[in-house]
């Protein structure tokens, strides 16, 4: 069974620091997506990793595919990156072509004060 | 930017009422999904539906719901007959691609309430 674990489930910051969300799951997978989901609830996709890393404004993510673990990095951190930050992977298990059926972790919940 | 446009944003119903709920994706985008948050809980896949036809579903998509395309823009989940236990936000992705190949782009959400 293919379970995703993020760490840490919480994370409080001071604005500035330098933040590491950590996601670790069990099965080979074909995609890695980094989410960020907004007080009021709506999703926005932040990366699709298949490997490597890539890099977006304060905002960088890395996999590695070999340790089954990813990270997600914020510089600067600044109080409007206050949200959850979800994890979810597509196991390979799933099928080779397209579609949307991902296993999600449970999502650290970060809160950067000013 | 062009987004993902669900309604309503809050749907009220009572157990055993049929609900449609609304999504316009993004104009160019092929694969369209649908997800589950039920409150305090993981994001869980519903539905997959590309080409007109529902190409990967979970458990939890049984008899009682439903995707269409009705026409070039709508996409649409209808539950027939809802549970209280079918209370989630639901949300509406698309992708030019499928998801192990392109980014998800979501809509905001509808938060049913089943009582």
């Amino acid at each position: 069974k293919n379970e995703v674990e993020q760490s840490p489930q919480n994370l409080t910051a001071q604005e500035g620091e330098f933040i590491t969300i950590n996601c670790s799951y069990s099965v080979g997978i074909s995609a890695l997506h980094w989410l960020q989901q907004h007080p009021g609830g709506g999703i926005v996709s932040l990366f699709m990793l298949s490997s490597g890393k890539k890099k977006h404004g304060r905002l960088i993510a890395t996999i590695n595919i070999q340790e089954k673990h990813s990270s997600l990095h914020i510089t600067a951190s600044h109080p409007r990156d206050s949200a959850v930050y979800i994890c979810a992977v597509r196991p390979v298990s799933f099928g080779g072509t397209s579609y949307g059926k991902l296993t999600f972790g449970q999502g650290t919940i970060l809160t950067v004060h000013p | 930017e062009p987004e993902v446009t669900q309604t309503p944003s809050h749907q009220v119903t009572q157990m055993g009422q049929e609900v449609i709920l609304r999504c316009v994706p993004i104009s160019n985008h092929l694969y369209f999904y649908w997800y589950r948050q039920i409150l305090g809980q993981k994001v869980e896949f519903l539905v997959s539906f590309y080409n007109n036809e529902i190409s990967e579903k979970s458990e939890i998509f049984d008899d009682q719901f439903s995707v269409e395309r009705p026409d070039g823009s709508n996409f649409t989940l209808k539950i027939r007959s809802t549970k209280l236990e079918d209370s989630a936000m639901y949300f509406c992705a698309s992708s030019t691609q499928g998801a192990y190949n392109s980014p998800l782009h979501f809509g905001n959400g509808t938060r049913l309430t089943v009582t």
